[in-house]
């Protein structure tokens, strides 16, 4: 299965941007990349997704390498309620179903 | 109104015991997974169901057994229960169209004494 790699953990400071990197070499040409990220005791919570432009929503922007090989997660404005694991996934299609495949995630600290 | 319901919050078992966790969504998608995260935090895929079909099945014991009487809910019934099956299981739903977004549940924490 298709892996990312992320740093263990970052700090930001509040109300500074944050950019979160995030590796996937291995990158097929139809896989999506996802961010989702996990809040103490709670599940998993979508972020944003692309496939190969850049994109952005009311939460963040998804910055996607020309290859494809790499992404970056921006938040602009971090709070302190951003401090969370943030997880780049891969969605892998198959069987007429989607598969995240998660790995280690990056912890984000916000000071304030 | 939550998107995806799990119950129990919090399951607390002993060895051998069969139990049962719900899941439900209210959200009209196609496709519902369990993942599990154990105590690495690693989340993991378990299962995949499309239309009450199972679709993915990660090599997960054969003591798990899902269920998914409609699209809008899918069981996870486990068998024979033993400590290292202890961890938080997360149910999810998604659209079925490639590369939509889940929407997960809060969890079930599972512990096995």
């Amino acid at each position: 299965d298709a892996k990312t790699t992320q740093p263990n953990s970052m700090e930001s400071n509040e109300e500074e941007p944050v950019h979160l990197p995030c590796n996937h070499s291995t990158i097929s040409g139809t896989d999506y990349i996802h961010w989702y990220r996990q809040l103490p005791s709670q599940g998993p919570e979508y972020v944003i997704h692309g496939l190969t432009s850049n994109v952005n929503n009311r939460m963040a922007s998804l910055a996607i390498a020309e290859d494809r090989k790499s992404s970056t997660l921006i938040l602009h404005r971090a709070t302190l309620r951003d401090a969370a694991v943030y997880y780049c996934i891969l969605n892998l299609y198959g069987g007429a179903t989607n598969k995240l495949i998660f790995g280690t995630g990056t912890l984000l600290a916000v000071q304030p | 109104d939550t998107a995806v319901s799990q119950t129990p919050k919090y399951l607390v078992t002993q060895m051998g015991n069969d139990k049962s966790i719900k899941c439900e969504q209210n959200l009209g998608h196609d496709t519902m997974y369990w993942y599990k995260q154990d105590s690495k935090k690693f989340l993991k895929i378990m299962f995949s169901y499309n239309n009450k079909e199972l679709i993915i099945n990660e090599t997960v014991p054969n003591r798990f057994s899902p269920k998914s009487p409609d699209k809008a809910h899918l069981n996870l019934h486990i068998n024979s229960l033993e400590l290292g099956d202890s961890a938080v299981y997360f149910c999810a739903s998604s659209r079925q169209l490639r590369g939509s977004e889940a929407f997960f549940g809060q969890g079930t924490r599972l512990t096995v004494v």
